[in-house]
């Protein structure tokens, strides 16, 4: 089975550029989460969704940050405009309500982002 | 605020000793605990999880989980040169309200010296 795919693996742009960043979870997954990783903070959860339906966006940083899930398969986490302090690793995991144990989260491989 | 303490390391090992990562936390109502290993450069991957006081054991890992004392630790016995990587600890806050959030701790950056 193919794990949660995340485009692109590496993303270097200029400050004040729109940034997309795009995720497919696990086929049949009903919670996906965006992460952010640096050295400083570490792994930072900045939103999650259940069912398509944002849930919990309280560790978004700011306003440029926008996440959007149209179907259940896709989801995008949008920077504009982007900053030199959002350099970092950005994770999406996914993980089923169903599965026995439960609250496992699977990542994919994450998205490197530079902004110079 | 809820936490997850780890010791951020390096912790270094021979090859073939007992490596033994440690994490806390604050939130006395969480069930859940999940180690994942991380590669440098690479995603987070789920190694082990587990939801009762007492021992849990996979392969050469062991987790153990003490909720008296907020503790849980992972034991890496027998341990390897391809063990290095760094060890996150994470916990499922507030289980009661449905919430499927995990909280990590900074991770032990584990070393082993062949």
């Amino acid at each position: 089975d193919a794990g949660v795919i995340q485009s692109p693996r590496h993303e270097v742009t200029e400050m004040g550029q729109e940034v997309t960043l795009r995720c497919k979870p696990i086929s049949g997954h009903d919670y996906l989460f965006w992460y952010r990783q640096t050295m400083m903070r570490g792994l930072e959860l900045l939103i999650y969704f259940n069912n398509n339906v944002p849930i919990d966006d309280s560790g978004m940083p700011e306003d440029r940050f926008s996440a959007k899930m149209p179907n259940a398969s896709f989801s995008t986490l949008k920077i504009q405009p982007s900053e030199p302090r959002d350099s970092a690793v950005y994770f999406c995991a996914s993980s089923y309500s169903g599965q026995i144990p439960p609250y496992e989260q699977y990542f994919g491989p994450g998205t490197r982002l530079t902004v110079t | 605020q809820k936490e997850v303490e780890q010791n951020s390391g390096p912790l270094s090992v021979p090859e073939g000793a007992i490596a033994s990562l440690n994490c806390t936390y604050s939130d006395r109502g969480s069930q859940s605990f999940f180690w994942y290993r991380q590669y440098s450069g690479k995603s987070p991957e789920l190694i082990m999880s587990i939801y009762s006081n007492g021992d849990k054991e996979d392969g050469r890992f062991t987790a153990q989980l003490n909720k008296a004392s907020q503790y849980v630790s992972l034991l890496i016995r027998d341990s390897q040169p391809s063990d290095s990587a760094t060890y996150l600890c994470a916990v499922n806050v507030s289980p009661g309200a449905g919430s499927y959030q995990l909280t990590f701790g900074k991770g032990t950056k584990l070393s082993v010296i062949p």
